[in-house]
């Protein structure tokens, strides 16, 4: 069975500095694997997804992810935090679009002035 | 952009009360699903389909049913509604030929009382 972690419920960064969240996944054939960020009192958006294409990825508001399949990861980055990014980051994965996407349990991000 | 919605943002109903949660979405997805997320327990899907007129059990099904009659719309039913059920209701869709990537919809926050 498919599953994911996330190393760290609460992660805090300065203003500026670099964002990594992170993400391993256990999967018996190659995944789709996503990253999203949830708002307060806002529903799951997507961040960015993998798909077998490059291997590093890039998302919305200067997010990226790095497939590492020796690692069985997919870190999150960002090279210099926002206030705006403080939110729930929650990584999935699936085997195909017709499987059930696995979420992590996700990763609360403060940003420090 | 996908667009999905849901009927309300936040509801508070008696126990014992039928609950119908509704949610639509604009981009002829075949699939859609129903999660609900409470804190410390992530996201866990009570009911998906991936056609009309079809369902499938998620892993948290019971005391609740589904209801889709339309491609663009899948309804969310609570028989009688519990104290056990106040949570936040998140609907998603997907394109049938993609990835698996979920388009989530704002959420509706339901407290029962």
């Amino acid at each position: 069975a498919q599953s994911v972690t996330q190393l760290g419920s609460h992660v805090s960064v300065s203003e500026g500095a670099l964002v990594l969240l992170r993400c391993n996944y256990s999967s018996s054939v190659p995944p789709y694997l996503f990253w999203y960020v949830q708002y307060p009192n806002q529903g799951l958006q997507l961040l960015l997804k993998y798909t077998s294409a490059a291997t590093l990825v890039k998302g919305i508001n200067g997010f990226e992810a790095e497939f590492k399949k020796s690692e069985t990861s997919f870190h999150l980055t960002k090279p210099s935090a926002h206030m705006s990014d403080a939110a729930e980051y929650f990584c999935a994965v699936t085997k195909t679009s017709y499987d059930k996407v696995i979420f992590g349990p996700g990763t609360s991000l403060s940003v420090i002035p | 952009d996908v667009k999905v919605t849901q009927s309300s943002r936040y509801l508070v109903k008696r126990t014992g009360e039928k609950v119908f949660l509704e949610c639509v979405q604009d981009m002829d997805h075949e699939n859609m699903f129903w999660y609900r997320q409470d804190p410390g327990l992530g996201l866990r899907l009570i009911y998906f389909s991936y056609d009309v007129k079809m369902k499938e059990k998620g892993d948290i099904p019971e005391g609740y049913s589904v209801s889709r009659e339309k491609k663009e719309r899948f309804s969310l039913i609570l028989e009688s509604a519990s104290t056990n059920q106040t949570s936040m209701y998140l609907c998603a869709s997907s394109p049938g030929s993609g990835a698996g990537e979920q388009y989530f919809g704002p959420g509706t926050r339901l407290t029962v009382t």
